[in-house]
C-alpha cells in the first residue's frame, strides 16, 4: 500500500512569509505527527493529531500550528518564518492499536 | 523529561566488520522502543519494535535487543549499503509521542 506521502518536497521561502506543509497518511491511519529535524536539534516533535484533534504538542512557539481533515490528511503551517525555522519537516502516521510510525520523505524548508 | 541518547555519535567501520549502536532510555512504562534507519535528506525507515526485556527481532544484517533501560542494535559483517544514520526513539505509556534520540551516523568502508 502507499506510504505517507508529503507536499512540496522542497520550498524556500523568505523572512516574515508562512508556509503550509501537507501531509497524506497511509490508509487507514487515523494518525498523524510532525516532526522538524534539524543538524543540531535532531528529530524534534511538535504536535500530534488524531481524528482530527490535537492529542499532543511540543515545545515549539504559536507561529507553528496543524490541522487535520476528516480523510486524516494534515497540514502544519508556519507564520512569520525565520532563518532557525529552515529544517527538514517530516510527517509521519500511525495504525489505530499499532505503537510504530511511519514517516514521509519530508519537506525541506529553506528560510532566506 | 522521557530522554533517548544513543552512543557512539559516529562510527566507521570496515566491510565485514561486526559491532553494536547502543541506546539508552529513561521512560517507565515502556509502550514500544523503535530502530529506525535514515540515509541522508530522506525520512526515517522504520526497522523494529520491540516491547519488552529480553526481546530479539533480526533482518537481514541487523538485530535488535531490549534489556529494561538499554537497547542494542547489533550489525554483522556489514557492507557499504548498510552506512546511513540510525535512530532510536520510545514511546512511553503516559504519552502519545515518539521521543528520538540524535542517532548514531554509520559509515561502512569497502
Amino acid at each position: 500500500k502507499a506510504g505517507v506521502t508529503q507536499t512540496p518536497r522542497y520550498l524556500i521561502k523568505t523572512r516574515g512569509q508562512q508556509v503550509t506543509l501537507s501531509c497524506s497518511p497511509i490508509s487507514g491511519h487515523r494518525s498523524v505527527s510532525w516532526y522538524q529535524q534539524t543538524p543540531g536539534q535532531g528529530l524534534q516533535f511538535l504536535f500530534e493529531y488524531f481524528s482530527e484533534t490535537q492529542r499532543n504538542k511540543g515545545n515549539f512557539p504559536g507561529r507553528f500550528s496543524g490541522r487535520q481533515f476528516s480523510n486524516s490528511r494534515s497540514e502544519m503551517n508556519v507564520s512569520t518564518l525565520e532563518l532557525g525555522d529552515s529544517a527538514l519537516y517530516l510527517c509521519a502516521s500511525t495504525g489505530v492499536g499499532d505503537t510504530e510510525a511511519f514517516f514521509g520523505q519530508g519537506t525541506r524548508l529553506t528560510v532566506v | 523529561e522521557d530522554q533517548v541518547t544513543q552512543s557512539p555519535e559516529a562510527l566507521r567501520l570496515q566491510e565485514g566488520e561486526s559491532s553494536s549502536l547502543n541506546c539508552s532510555y529513561t521512560v517507565s512504562g515502556l509502550r514500544g522502543l523503535f530502530w529506525y534507519r535514515q540515509d541522508p535528506g530522506k525520512g526515517p525507515e522504520f526497522l523494529f519494535t520491540l516491547y519488552s526485556a529480553g526481546e530479539e527481532k533480526e533482518k537481514e544484517r541487523l538485530k535488535a535487543t531490549l534489556t529494561k533501560k538499554e537497547s542494542f542494535l547489533h550489525i554483522t559483517a556489514p557492507k557499504p549499503e548498510d552506512s546511513a544514520t540510525y535512530l532510536c526513539a520510545e514511546k512511553g505509556s503516559s504519552a502519545s509521542k515518539i521521543i528520538f534520540g540524535s542517532g548514531t551516523r554509520l559509515s561502512i568502508r569497502p
